[in-house]
């Protein structure tokens, strides 16, 4: 089952900050967060791998929350290289899913 | 080392033809991942192969899809015959075993079917 992703776009401003939220109905043992800009492939952020863990990357974080099966993603202060799509991966017994995308834009 | 290599970058075929499609992995890593991408259906898992074997194809559409990987360095996907639907852009990923390891990409096959 593909993790569910909210919003599946988001719009900014340069400097504005932003939540991707990843729900998935199954337990997450770990969740990894790729960035993938048009006609590129994906390339991986981070993993976040414990219930509570938190990460950060510059000015992009994550956390993850292993009882509601959730994670996030956090963009504070946007640059215009952070326009992409996002996707959170779910990664059980070495299959490694990808949820639904979430498109980010933004402008000057 | 070169990262993933995947083979060809584009590929326009005739509905009813045979595609293969190819994949190097990075050497040492032991998972390999077959992907699809649409509009419609985002990132969609098709197989993946653990030290050459694959462990699950379950998200392979039908019989027309088949996946190989006769050794460590080398994996096919091949559509027979294609169809019009298959249109999208195919990535192959490779990566160490394990959940705490990154999943790198190739720069994808992007397929047209006409």
């Amino acid at each position: 089952q593909q993790p569910v992703q909210s919003p599946q776009a988001v719009i900014l401003r340069e400097g504005e900050d932003a939540v991707i939220n990843c729900s998935s109905s199954k337990a997450l043992y770990s969740v990894h967060w790729y960035r993938q800009k048009h006609g590129e492939a994906p390339v991986f952020l981070m993993i976040l791998l414990k219930g509570g863990e938190q990460k950060g990357h510059d000015k992009i974080s994550a956390s993850f929350n292993e009882k509601k099966q959730q994670s996030s993603l956090y963009l504070t202060a946007s640059q215009l290289s952070y326009s992409g799509t996002y996707f959170c991966g779910s990664h059980t017994t070495d299959k490694l899913i990808f949820g639904t995308g979430t498109r980010l834009q933004v402008f000057p | 080392d070169a990262g993933v290599i995947q083979s060809p970058r584009h590929e326009v075929t005739e509905m009813g033809q045979e595609v293969t499609l190819r994949c190097k992995p990075i050497s040492g890593h032991n998972s390999l991942f077959w992907y699809r991408q649409t509009m419609m259906r985002g990132l969609e898992l098709l197989i993946y192969f653990n030290n050459n074997v694959p462990i699950d194809d379950s998200g392979m559409p039908e019989d027309r899809f088949s996946a190989k990987m006769p050794n460590a360095s080398f994996s096919t996907l091949k559509i027979q015959p294609s169809e019009p639907r298959d249109s999208a852009v195919y990535f192959c990923a490779s990566s160490l075993t394990g959940q705490n390891t990154e999943a790198f990409f190739g720069q994808g096959t992007r397929l047209t079917v006409v």
